[in-house]
């Protein structure tokens, strides 16, 4: 166990809605990835939040967004559903930002877009 | 764009024997590089990493080789258990700056132990 919490574990829904994904990083993690693996494209960052503010972005589509919160944990939104963004969305936490520490992965939430 | 990509998709090996996975990397700018373990239903889990001014790391069970002139880096388990069958990844990424501070994975290795 990493420490890392994810909900939900599976999400089923259809094309054009929109869906949220929550995430609790590890107690005393200040910095919160947010990456998603697909079979095609494999596991590819998405965002990067550090003690609430937004750190670096990888390959985010615009109808994706995500936040930090004050209490740290990190909720990534998803609109606009595609076919294509049927894929396991990982959160990771680690103490400090930078990518030399580090990364504890959560359990990841299973999205099918049907 | 540049990624870093691995040579083979599955390995079979024989429980006892070792097992070395191979990853290339494109970015010279990279400077920090891990390997994840990923077992089905988990997410990555973070067995050894190796900073660029390094060419070789050892854990328990486990050394890393980085050849930087070839971009090339490798996992090898020793001893090779049931309990390593996995997937796993290299990743790498700039610590020292110059891009995101996310990882950049590879495709991912899928290591199959033999009885």
């Amino acid at each position: 166990d990493s420490g890392v919490t994810q909900t939900p574990k599976h999400l089923i829904t259809a094309t054009g809605q929109r869906v949220t994904l929550r995430c609790s990083p590890r107690s005393g993690d200040l910095s919160v990835y947010w990456y998603q693996q697909s079979l095609d494209q494999g596991l590819q960052f998405l965002i990067q939040y550090y003690n609430g503010e937004e750190r670096a972005k990888g390959n985010i589509l615009e109808r994706f967004s995500a936040q930090q919160f004050p209490d740290l944990h990190s909720e990534l939104n998803l609109s606009s559903l595609e076919l294509g963004d049927s894929a396991l969305y990982f959160c990771a936490s680690s103490v400090d930002p930078s990518p030399d520490y580090e990364q504890y992965f959560g359990p990841g939430t299973r999205l099918t877009v049907t | 764009g540049e990624s870093v990509g691995l040579h083979l998709p599955t390995l079979s090996v024989q429980e006892g024997d070792n097992s070395i996975i191979n990853c290339a990397y494109s970015n010279s700018a990279s400077d920090y590089f891990i390997w994840y373990k990923q077992e089905s239903g988990k997410g990555p889990q973070f067995i050894i990493d190796i900073r660029s001014n390094m060419d070789k790391r050892q854990g328990q069970r486990v050394t890393v080789l980085l050849n930087k002139t070839v971009k090339h880096l490798s996992l090898q388990i020793a001893a090779t258990q049931p309990g390593d069958s996995a997937v796993y990844f290299c990743a790498e990424s700039q610590s020292s700056g110059g891009g995101a501070d996310g990882l950049t994975f590879g495709k991912g290795t899928h290591l199959i132990i033999q009885p």
